[in-house]
């Protein structure tokens, strides 16, 4: 049974790029959940979607979005990249919407901006 | 502010011993609370729950405890191992189903 997957491992990339992460969820998992973390921090959430839909959002601004495709495997894509995006973005997946079922993650995305 | 926090960024307990992690929260309205577990390179990866309704749960080695009075949250493992050494983590969960990690504990075994 695969769990989480996430691609690439690693990326770099310029201020003012933009960039697409990967995600494809645990077998049998239909809601993706994104996160960011800065180094020695704790996650923060960016955004849930289930149907293929954002259904919720934290506190990211627009230049950050995501879609999820119908086999429930999501994209983040992150647009006029700042130097302040560098982090390790995390996608869990679950069975169910909403934060109280247990949240499956990935081993995250290193992500440099330079 | 509406954050979780954690009284000691790092811990360092002696193999065989039990660990105690600690971390307050702000918010009365959550009702929900999970404790993880990141290893280096790795994802977090959930260590056990409760609900605001409780105020221990138990599971293998670990015991979490709720104390509602004063916003504060443990994680105690028995018997630590060398396998526990991770960060640890608290995270809230708002009634509105938002989600808040705290910063981290890092625990370290002594041989």
């Amino acid at each position: 049974d695969a769990g989480v997957t996430q691609s690439p491992t690693h990326l770099i990339k310029t201020r003012g790029q933009q960039v697409t992460l990967r995600c494809s969820p645990k077998s049998g998992h239909d809601t993706v959940s994104w996160y960011q973390q800065a180094l020695g921090q704790g996650p923060q959430f960016i955004f849930q979607y289930y149907e293929e839909e954002e259904r919720q959002r934290g506190n990211f601004p627009d230049r950050f979005s995501g879609h999820q495709f119908p086999n429930y495997s999501s994209e983040l894509n992150v647009n006029a990249l700042l130097l302040g995006d560098s982090a390790l973005y995390l996608c869990a997946s679950s069975l169910g919407q909403g934060m109280t079922y247990e949240q499956y993650f990935g081993p995250g995305t290193r992500l440099t901006v330079t | 502010g509406e954050s979780v926090g954690l009284h000691l960024p790092t811990l360092s307990v002696q193999e065989g011993d039990n660990s105690i992690i600690n971390c307050a929260y702000s918010n009365s309205a959550s009702d929900y609370f999970i404790w993880y577990k990141q290893e280096s390179g790795k994802g977090p990866q959930f260590i056990i729950d409760i609900r605001s309704n409780m105020d221990k749960r138990q599971g293998q080695r670990v015991t979490v405890l709720l104390n509602k009075t004063v916003k504060h949250l443990s994680l105690q493992i028995a018997a630590t191992q060398p396998g526990d050494s991770a960060v640890y983590f608290c995270a809230e969960i708002y009634r509105d189903d938002k989600i808040i990690f705290g910063k981290g504990t890092r625990l370290h075994i002594l041989p």
